[in-house]
């Protein structure tokens, strides 16, 4: 079965620094490939997705994630994170219907 | 209108009531899910709605029954729900097909006493 590893639990970061989130994926075929974020008390919203084609994926507010064939990845980075980025941050792997969600690295940003 | 709506926000109930949560959505999607999100924990699929028929059910006790009455509404049917069923249920819905993005609610924080 697909399967994705979050690598980091939780990630401390200050205001204006860099952030990358990790996130390795386990597949033989296809993958389908998803950022949700998920801000306090609230549901999820999708950040960005890699289907196909071009390896690095924009998505909404700064992030981008590169799909690394190779080191079976899909890493998501911000290069400036604010402290209304502070949330938890799902990546998932999807076949036919399913999500299967990792189990999230939560992110703190520090003024 | 990209909201999907899920009503309600809170929900307090004993073991022995019966209660239905609610989602809607008018995106026109024909994929519609329920999930099941503990406290640090990522969501769990539950169910899954395709063209308002019922196609994926991942083992989820009886208590919880699910309906689909037209293509913009998904309910949560409860009963006699025990403490450890208290959780953050969230409805997604999305298009068909299998790289589609799924739309999430805001969630209905349940606490069974």
């Amino acid at each position: 079965a697909q399967s994705v590893t979050q690598l980091d639990s939780q990630v401390p970061v200050f205001e204006e620094a860099p952030v990358e989130l990790r996130c390795n994926y386990s597949s033989s075929v296809s993958v389908y490939l998803f950022w949700y974020v998920q801000y306090p008390n609230q549901g999820l919203q999708l950040l960005l997705k890699y289907l196909s084609g071009s390896t690095l994926v924009k998505g909404i507010n700064g992030f981008e994630a590169e799909f690394n064939k190779s080191q079976t990845s899909f890493h998501l980075r911000k290069p400036s994170v604010h402290i209304s980025d502070t949330a938890e941050y799902f990546c998932a792997v999807t076949v036919d219907y399913k999500l299967s969600f990792g189990a999230g690295t939560t992110v703190t940003v520090r003024a | 209108d990209t909201e999907v709506t899920q009503t309600p926000k809170h929900l307090v109930m004993g073991m022995t009531n019966k209660k239905s949560l609610k989602c809607e959505q008018h995106m026109g999607h024909r994929a519609m899910y329920w999930y099941k999100q503990k406290a640090k924990k990522p969501p769990e699929l539950m169910f899954v709605y395709s063209y308002e028929k019922l196609s994926i059910n991942e083992s989820v006790p009886s208590r919880f029954s699910p309906e689909c009455p037209n293509s913009s509404l998904l309910n949560l049917h409860l009963h006699a729900l025990q403490p450890e069923d208290s959780a953050l249920y969230l409805c997604a819905s999305s298009p068909p097909g299998p790289t589609a993005s799924q739309y999430f609610g805001p969630g209905t924080r349940l606490l069974v006493l």
